[in-house]
Protein backbone atom coordinates (compact mmCIF):
# COMPACT_ATOMS: atom_id res chain seq x y z
CA UNK A 1 0.00 0.00 0.00
CA UNK A 2 1.81 3.19 -1.03
CA UNK A 3 2.65 5.84 2.27
CA UNK A 4 1.47 8.93 0.58
CA UNK A 5 -1.16 11.12 2.91
CA UNK A 6 -3.72 14.30 2.46
CA UNK A 7 -5.09 16.30 4.99
CA UNK A 8 -7.79 17.08 5.27
CA UNK A 9 -10.31 14.70 3.68
CA UNK A 10 -12.83 17.03 4.07
CA UNK A 11 -13.42 21.07 4.21
CA UNK A 12 -16.08 23.20 3.75
CA UNK A 13 -15.09 26.71 4.06
CA UNK A 14 -16.83 30.43 3.36
CA UNK A 15 -15.94 32.35 0.42
CA UNK A 16 -12.23 34.48 0.74
CA UNK A 17 -10.88 31.97 2.99
CA UNK A 18 -7.03 30.99 3.15
CA UNK A 19 -7.05 27.06 2.51
CA UNK A 20 -3.64 24.60 2.46
CA UNK A 21 -4.02 21.17 1.28
CA UNK A 22 -1.32 19.09 2.77
CA UNK A 23 0.34 16.33 0.84
CA UNK A 24 3.08 13.72 2.33
CA UNK A 25 5.12 10.51 1.37
CA UNK A 26 7.26 8.49 3.20
CA UNK A 27 8.83 6.93 0.25
CA UNK A 28 11.76 9.40 -1.05
CA UNK A 29 10.01 9.89 -4.15
CA UNK A 30 11.07 13.15 -6.17
CA UNK A 31 8.63 13.09 -8.39
CA UNK A 32 4.87 14.90 -6.95
CA UNK A 33 1.50 16.37 -8.76
CA UNK A 34 -1.64 17.48 -7.99
CA UNK A 35 -4.74 17.20 -10.10
CA UNK A 36 -7.85 18.20 -9.95
CA UNK A 37 -10.83 16.07 -10.40
CA UNK A 38 -13.93 17.07 -11.86
CA UNK A 39 -17.37 15.88 -10.55
CA UNK A 40 -17.43 14.23 -13.96
CA UNK A 41 -14.26 12.02 -12.78
CA UNK A 42 -11.71 13.77 -15.49
CA UNK A 43 -8.34 14.14 -13.59
CA UNK A 44 -6.48 17.81 -14.54
CA UNK A 45 -2.94 17.77 -14.12
CA UNK A 46 -2.65 21.47 -11.89
CA UNK A 47 0.71 21.32 -10.56
CA UNK A 48 3.68 19.14 -10.60
CA UNK A 49 7.65 19.16 -8.76
CA UNK A 50 10.58 17.01 -9.76
CA UNK A 51 12.36 17.70 -6.55
CA UNK A 52 12.99 19.99 -3.91
CA UNK A 53 12.92 23.78 -5.07
CA UNK A 54 11.08 22.63 -8.22
CA UNK A 55 7.61 23.54 -8.99
CA UNK A 56 5.85 23.98 -12.63
CA UNK A 57 2.21 24.49 -13.45
CA UNK A 58 0.42 21.85 -15.11
CA UNK A 59 -2.31 21.80 -17.97
CA UNK A 60 -5.33 23.21 -16.21
CA UNK A 61 -5.23 26.76 -15.27
CA UNK A 62 -5.13 27.03 -11.06
CA UNK A 63 -5.74 29.46 -8.79
CA UNK A 64 -3.56 27.60 -6.31
CA UNK A 65 -0.06 27.86 -5.48
CA UNK A 66 2.34 24.82 -4.66
CA UNK A 67 5.90 24.42 -2.73
CA UNK A 68 8.17 22.06 -2.30
CA UNK A 69 10.82 22.65 0.95
CA UNK A 70 11.10 18.80 1.53
CA UNK A 71 11.09 16.14 -0.55
CA UNK A 72 8.35 14.29 1.26
CA UNK A 73 6.11 17.55 1.74
CA UNK A 74 3.83 19.50 -1.17
CA UNK A 75 1.12 20.95 0.21
CA UNK A 76 -1.07 22.93 -2.10
CA UNK A 77 -2.78 26.43 -1.25
CA UNK A 78 -6.02 28.37 -2.22
CA UNK A 79 -5.42 32.39 -1.07
CA UNK A 80 -8.66 33.16 -1.23
CA UNK A 81 -11.64 30.53 -1.93
CA UNK A 82 -14.17 30.62 -4.73
CA UNK A 83 -17.32 28.57 -5.24
CA UNK A 84 -15.41 27.98 -8.46
CA UNK A 85 -12.49 25.84 -6.73
CA UNK A 86 -14.56 23.30 -4.96
CA UNK A 87 -13.76 20.19 -6.56
CA UNK A 88 -11.53 16.61 -5.46
CA UNK A 89 -8.09 17.37 -5.26
CA UNK A 90 -5.33 14.30 -5.86
CA UNK A 91 -2.14 14.41 -4.62
CA UNK A 92 0.48 11.96 -6.28
CA UNK A 93 3.70 10.75 -6.21
CA UNK A 94 6.27 9.19 -8.47
CA UNK A 95 9.41 6.91 -7.35
CA UNK A 96 11.01 6.57 -11.23
CA UNK A 97 14.03 8.40 -11.65
CA UNK A 98 13.84 8.19 -15.75
CA UNK A 99 12.84 10.88 -17.61
CA UNK A 100 11.25 9.15 -20.49
CA UNK A 101 9.27 6.72 -18.63
CA UNK A 102 6.69 8.30 -16.29
CA UNK A 103 6.43 5.07 -13.88
CA UNK A 104 3.29 4.41 -11.44
CA UNK A 105 1.75 7.25 -9.50
CA UNK A 106 0.67 6.86 -6.05
CA UNK A 107 -2.40 8.42 -5.27
CA UNK A 108 -3.73 9.97 -1.96
CA UNK A 109 -7.05 9.63 -0.99
CA UNK A 110 -7.98 13.20 -2.02
CA UNK A 111 -9.45 16.24 -0.22
CA UNK A 112 -12.91 17.29 -1.18
CA UNK A 113 -12.94 21.12 -1.04
CA UNK A 114 -16.26 22.77 -0.67
CA UNK A 115 -16.47 26.22 -1.09
CA UNK A 116 -19.77 28.35 0.32
CA UNK B 1 -3.00 20.20 -25.82
CA UNK B 2 -2.76 16.66 -25.89
CA UNK B 3 -5.62 14.72 -25.49
CA UNK B 4 -6.69 10.89 -24.70
CA UNK B 5 -9.95 10.33 -25.70
CA UNK B 6 -12.00 7.38 -23.80
CA UNK B 7 -14.58 5.41 -24.35
CA UNK B 8 -17.55 5.28 -23.47
CA UNK B 9 -18.24 7.41 -20.40
CA UNK B 10 -20.36 4.53 -18.93
CA UNK B 11 -20.47 0.81 -19.09
CA UNK B 12 -22.98 -1.76 -17.82
CA UNK B 13 -21.94 -5.26 -17.80
CA UNK B 14 -23.40 -8.57 -16.67
CA UNK B 15 -21.48 -10.58 -14.15
CA UNK B 16 -19.30 -13.13 -16.02
CA UNK B 17 -19.18 -10.41 -19.24
CA UNK B 18 -16.52 -8.96 -21.09
CA UNK B 19 -15.97 -5.21 -20.50
CA UNK B 20 -13.95 -3.17 -22.94
CA UNK B 21 -12.45 0.41 -22.28
CA UNK B 22 -11.29 2.23 -25.32
CA UNK B 23 -8.59 5.07 -25.27
CA UNK B 24 -7.26 7.21 -28.61
CA UNK B 25 -3.94 9.25 -28.14
CA UNK B 26 -2.04 11.80 -29.94
CA UNK B 27 1.75 12.25 -30.57
CA UNK B 28 3.47 10.86 -27.60
CA UNK B 29 7.43 11.10 -27.13
CA UNK B 30 7.29 7.69 -26.21
CA UNK B 31 4.97 4.89 -25.70
CA UNK B 32 3.85 3.72 -22.12
CA UNK B 33 -0.02 3.45 -21.81
CA UNK B 34 -1.00 2.38 -18.04
CA UNK B 35 -4.77 2.35 -17.05
CA UNK B 36 -5.84 3.39 -13.44
CA UNK B 37 -8.49 1.93 -11.54
CA UNK B 38 -10.58 4.57 -8.93
CA UNK B 39 -12.68 2.89 -6.56
CA UNK B 40 -15.33 5.87 -4.97
CA UNK B 41 -13.64 7.80 -2.12
CA UNK B 42 -10.50 6.77 -3.14
CA UNK B 43 -7.45 7.79 -5.69
CA UNK B 44 -6.88 6.11 -8.71
CA UNK B 45 -4.15 3.15 -8.48
CA UNK B 46 -2.39 1.29 -11.05
CA UNK B 47 -4.09 -1.40 -12.76
CA UNK B 48 -1.90 -2.66 -15.60
CA UNK B 49 0.45 -0.49 -18.23
CA UNK B 50 1.70 -1.57 -21.40
CA UNK B 51 5.18 -0.54 -23.19
CA UNK B 52 6.09 -0.40 -26.47
CA UNK B 53 7.75 -3.74 -27.16
CA UNK B 54 4.30 -5.62 -26.74
CA UNK B 55 0.96 -5.41 -29.00
CA UNK B 56 -0.83 -6.89 -25.84
CA UNK B 57 -0.21 -7.47 -21.62
CA UNK B 58 -2.28 -9.85 -20.10
CA UNK B 59 -2.23 -9.85 -16.08
CA UNK B 60 -4.85 -11.83 -14.97
CA UNK B 61 -7.98 -10.93 -16.03
CA UNK B 62 -7.19 -7.87 -17.33
CA UNK B 63 -5.66 -7.26 -20.75
CA UNK B 64 -4.33 -4.51 -22.61
CA UNK B 65 -4.40 -4.60 -26.22
CA UNK B 66 -2.13 -1.72 -28.22
CA UNK B 67 -2.43 -0.80 -31.95
CA UNK B 68 0.85 1.74 -32.65
CA UNK B 69 -0.27 2.43 -36.11
CA UNK B 70 -4.15 3.56 -34.84
CA UNK B 71 -2.73 5.33 -32.20
CA UNK B 72 -5.38 2.83 -29.82
CA UNK B 73 -5.55 0.60 -26.83
CA UNK B 74 -7.97 -1.10 -24.60
CA UNK B 75 -8.48 -2.78 -21.55
CA UNK B 76 -10.12 -5.74 -21.47
CA UNK B 77 -11.87 -7.21 -18.71
CA UNK B 78 -12.42 -11.15 -18.66
CA UNK B 79 -14.89 -12.77 -16.61
CA UNK B 80 -16.17 -9.37 -15.53
CA UNK B 81 -16.87 -9.32 -11.24
CA UNK B 82 -18.96 -7.28 -9.15
CA UNK B 83 -15.90 -6.35 -7.13
CA UNK B 84 -14.39 -4.42 -10.77
CA UNK B 85 -17.21 -2.12 -10.41
CA UNK B 86 -14.54 1.31 -10.31
CA UNK B 87 -14.05 4.23 -12.89
CA UNK B 88 -11.36 3.56 -14.89
CA UNK B 89 -8.86 5.71 -16.59
CA UNK B 90 -6.34 5.73 -19.42
CA UNK B 91 -3.27 7.66 -19.39
CA UNK B 92 -0.49 8.66 -21.77
CA UNK B 93 3.02 10.53 -21.13
CA UNK B 94 3.13 13.70 -22.01
CA UNK B 95 7.03 15.17 -23.09
CA UNK B 96 7.16 18.39 -21.46
CA UNK B 97 9.82 20.67 -21.67
CA UNK B 98 12.99 18.68 -22.24
CA UNK B 99 13.55 15.88 -19.76
CA UNK B 100 10.70 16.24 -17.74
CA UNK B 101 6.81 14.08 -18.42
CA UNK B 102 3.87 13.87 -17.07
CA UNK B 103 0.97 11.72 -17.36
CA UNK B 104 -2.34 12.77 -19.23
CA UNK B 105 -5.64 11.00 -18.31
CA UNK B 106 -8.44 10.30 -20.23
CA UNK B 107 -12.16 10.91 -18.89
CA UNK B 108 -12.76 8.01 -17.44
CA UNK B 109 -15.33 4.83 -17.74
CA UNK B 110 -17.85 4.17 -14.83
CA UNK B 111 -18.16 0.25 -14.80
CA UNK B 112 -20.78 -1.50 -13.15
CA UNK B 113 -20.77 -4.96 -12.93
CA UNK B 114 -23.69 -6.63 -12.16
CA UNK B 115 -24.25 -9.51 -10.28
Amino acid sequence: EADIYQTPRYLVIGTGKKITLECSQTMGHDKMYWYQQDPGMELHLIHYSYGVNSTEKGDLSSESTVSRIRTEHFPLTLESARPSHTSQYLCASCGDSSPRYTGELFFGEGSRLTVL
Amino acid sequence: QQQVKQSPQSLIVQKGGISIINCAYENTAFDYFPWYQQFPGKGPALLIAIRPDVSEKKEGRFTISFNKSAKQFSLHIMDSQPGDSATYFCAAPWLYGGATNKLIFGTGTLLAVQP
